[in-house]
């Protein structure tokens, strides 16, 4: 089932603006990823931030986690042409019906971000 | 460099043929997982392995099987392709404490 849902579905800015993302969930997490998606590839790790922290930041990257609104951010500034591709928020949860104990990744549809030159 | 590969970028098959999706990694990764990718449905996880000849149904595991007999492999079988099969399918695989994924450039399977 789907976790996150991140918007805007699209986005579009200019060169050099800040682009905003995003991304809300249902359940209890463990952590928050952010990946990238290049046309036609596969996904790129950005970024994890842990429920217990509020802000991380990773060059131009900037997330934040709320857990009390279930919901996170991702901004990236001084955005590049090369910024150009689809970004996917993902859910850390316990899978408790695995034998293993293992986490599940569940991802969101993803915002699809267009920085035009 | 971490390296995740899978054995073909574009795949055209005939319904009800037998497909074989191969993914490699190189990270000695314990963990390895199937995604299948499409338009306004995002990510979901088809099935998952935690290690050599183990494996976990996802989310939608129907009309998939899946094989790892060795640690560095991990391959998606549809027995008999549909066209509602029709869709890109990606790899990742994970560490064992890590939480990041690897994912390679993906497959774009067309079943006509």
């Amino acid at each position: 089932s789907q976790q996150g849902e991140e918007d805007p579905q699209a986005l579009s800015i200019q060169e050099g603006e800040n682009a905003t993302m995003n991304c809300s969930y249902k359940t209890s997490i463990n952590n928050l990823q952010w990946y990238r998606q290049n046309s036609g590839r596969g996904l790129v790790h950005l970024i994890l931030i842990r429920s217990n922290e509020r802000e991380k930041h990773s060059g131009r990257l900037r997330v934040t986690l709320d857990t009390s609104k279930k919901s996170s951010s991702l901004l990236i500034t001084a955005s590049r042409a090369a910024d150009t591709a689809s970004y996917f928020c993902a859910t850390v949860t316990s899978r408790l019906d695995s034998g293993a104990g293992s986490y599940q990744l569940t991802f969101g549809k993803g915002t699809k971000l267009s920085v035009i030159p | 460099d971490v390296k995740v590969t899978q054995s073909s970028r574009y795949l055209v098959k005939r319904t009800g043929e037998k497909v074989f999706l191969e993914c490699v990694q190189d990270m000695d990764h314990e963990n390895m997982f199937w995604y299948r990718q499409d338009p306004g449905l995002g990510l979901r996880l088809i099935y998952f392995s935690y290690d050599v000849k183990m494996k976990e149904k996802g989310d939608i595991p129907e009309g998939y099987s899946v094989s790892r007999e060795k640690k560095e492999r991990f391959s998606l079988i549809l027995e008999s392709a549909s066209t509602n099969q029709t869709s890109m399918y990606l790899c990742a695989s994970k560490g064992g404490f890590g939480y990041e994924q690897y994912f390679g450039p993906g497959t774009r399977l067309t079943v006509t």
